[in-house]
């Protein structure tokens, strides 16, 4: 089955900064892949995704790139701001007939102003 | 989106005694899933709640412990059986409002004595 790595488990940056998380994904037929933000003593909410027809795609301060040949995806968060500190985690399903997703192990991120 | 609400949303329980968790969501979905999330864990899948038919659960968690009902495209639950401390956890429901995103529920914080 799936298997959903993701790095790194903390990452702490100055408000501004950018941060970069990465996921790789074992099993090549999962072709959508999305993010979520988790604060503290809320529910997952889905901020952003991709499907494997597309390299990269943008939300304003929040992007995602896929490479399909390397099975790793990213998220890019710019100009961070305090409120964007939460735990974020990927995931990898098919896309087909709504299939199961299978999360990363999550990553905090703090930024500090 | 699809917006998930969740009943209850905290309990604490009796070793021995059940509980069943309620999810219903505000439009007809296709699918929708229990997880289980321990604190400062990543989401567990524990099974996928079909309507019409059995629910299909992951490895590790079986029907006699977490039976689970899907009497139609907006409604869900998800019991508890034979409760012991290790199953105090956070339990969320997700859904889609089409494609393959997933959206959640508040979850329901789970404490067994």
């Amino acid at each position: 089955g799936e298997n959903v790595e993701q790095h790194p488990s903390t990452l702490s940056v100055q408000e501004g900064d950018s941060a970069v998380i990465k996921c790789t994904y074992s099993d090549s037929a999962s072709n959508y892949f999305p993010w979520y933000k988790q604060e503290l003593g809320k529910r997952p909410q889905l901020i952003i995704d991709i499907r494997s027809n597309v390299g990269e795609k943008k939300d304003q301060r929040i992007a995602v790139t896929l490479n399909k040949t390397a099975k790793h995806f990213s998220l890019h968060i710019t100009e961070t701001q305090p409120e964007d500190s939460a735990v974020y985690f990927c995931a990898a399903s098919m896309d087909t007939g709504f299939q199961k997703l299978v999360f990363g192990t999550g990553t905090r991120l703090l930024v500090s102003p | 989106s699809a917006v998930i609400s969740q009943k209850p949303s905290r309990d604490i329980c009796q070793r021995g005694t059940s509980l069943t968790i309620q999810c219903q969501v505000d439009s007809q979905v296709t699918m929708m899933f229990w997880y289980r999330q321990q604190p400062g864990q990543s989401l567990t899948l524990i099974a996928t709640a079909n309507q019409g038919s059995e629910a299909t659960y992951e490895s590790g968690f079986v029907i006699d412990k977490f039976p689970i009902s899907r009497p139609n495209l907006t409604f869900s639950t998800l019991t508890v059986s034979n409760m012991s401390p290790e199953d105090s956890s956070i339990y969320l429901c997700s859904g889609g409002g089409g494609s393959s995103e997933q959206y959640f529920g508040p979850g329901t914080r789970l404490t067994v004595t």
